[in-house]
């Protein structure tokens, strides 16, 4: 597609349950991040894929949250047994080289109650 | 460990005045990327600029200008006339370079810019 496209746009879930978020990047970007804007934390780093590297996973803040890209192209973030603390702007990234820069998803609005 | 301090939360200004955003940074690395984003009230983060650590020329494009200092570990960006659109959160960020270890962003807490008609 023309962008980084994300879904669902926003996503309610009660305490306890799982959740997955969707990107798609764009076509033949090789490089996808996610990263989560909270209003405590800011823009926090997540997660990377690089090809078929092993992702860097350095960012991600429990063993709850896993993420997973197939084929080098979507992926899922999962974040299971959902805490309140978890409502975030959860947002997506891809691009071909840094030297341009990431191009970001509109993101996904999660609310935990 | 790198970081990126956005010491001005808000801004506001009425239309046509220049407005200044301030951006200091640290980092242990001698090649590094900094990067400017805007944050429209749509919350799409819009890439506006990237600027390497051995490129310390100021840059214009249209109305804006960077300023990238590092002698004093800043990368300053500024709106010239500013406009209603240009009212949004801005965030600078810092990337170490390419590499393996990855290419994830430091961003700063943003600054949110209110223009007013």
């Amino acid at each position: 597609g023309a962008g980084v496209s994300q879904s669902p746009s926003n996503k309610v879930t009660e305490k306890g349950k799982d959740v997955e978020l969707r990107c798609d990047p764009i076509s033949g970007h090789t490089a996808l991040y996610w990263y989560r804007q909270s209003l405590g934390q800011g823009l926090e780093f997540l997660i990377y894929f690089q090809g078929n590297s092993a992702p860097d996973k350095s960012g991600l803040p429990s063993d709850r949250f896993s993420a997973e890209r197939t084929g080098g192209s979507v992926s899922t973030l999962t974040i299971q047994r959902t805490q309140q603390e978890d409502s975030a702007v959860y947002l997506c990234a891809s691009s071909l080289v840094l030297t341009y820069g990431y191009t970001f998803g509109s993101g996904t609005r999660l609310t935990v109650v | 460990a790198q970081k990126v301090t956005q010491a001005q939360t808000e801004i506001s200004v009425v239309e046509k005045e220049d407005v200044t955003l301030d951006c200091v940074y640290e980092t242990r690395d001698t090649t590094y990327y900094l990067f400017w984003y805007k944050q429209p009230p749509s919350g799409e983060l819009v890439f506006l600029i990237r600027r390497n650590s051995f490129d310390e020329q100021n840059e214009i494009s249209g109305r804006y200008s960077w300023n990238f200092q590092k002698s004093t570990s800043s990368f300053n960006f500024t709106i010239t006339a500013s406009q209603v659109v240009d009212s949004a959160v801005y965030f600078c960020a810092l990337s170490e370079a390419l590499g393996a270890a990855g290419n994830k962003l430091t961003f700063g807490g943003g600054t949110r810019v209110l223009v007013k008609p």
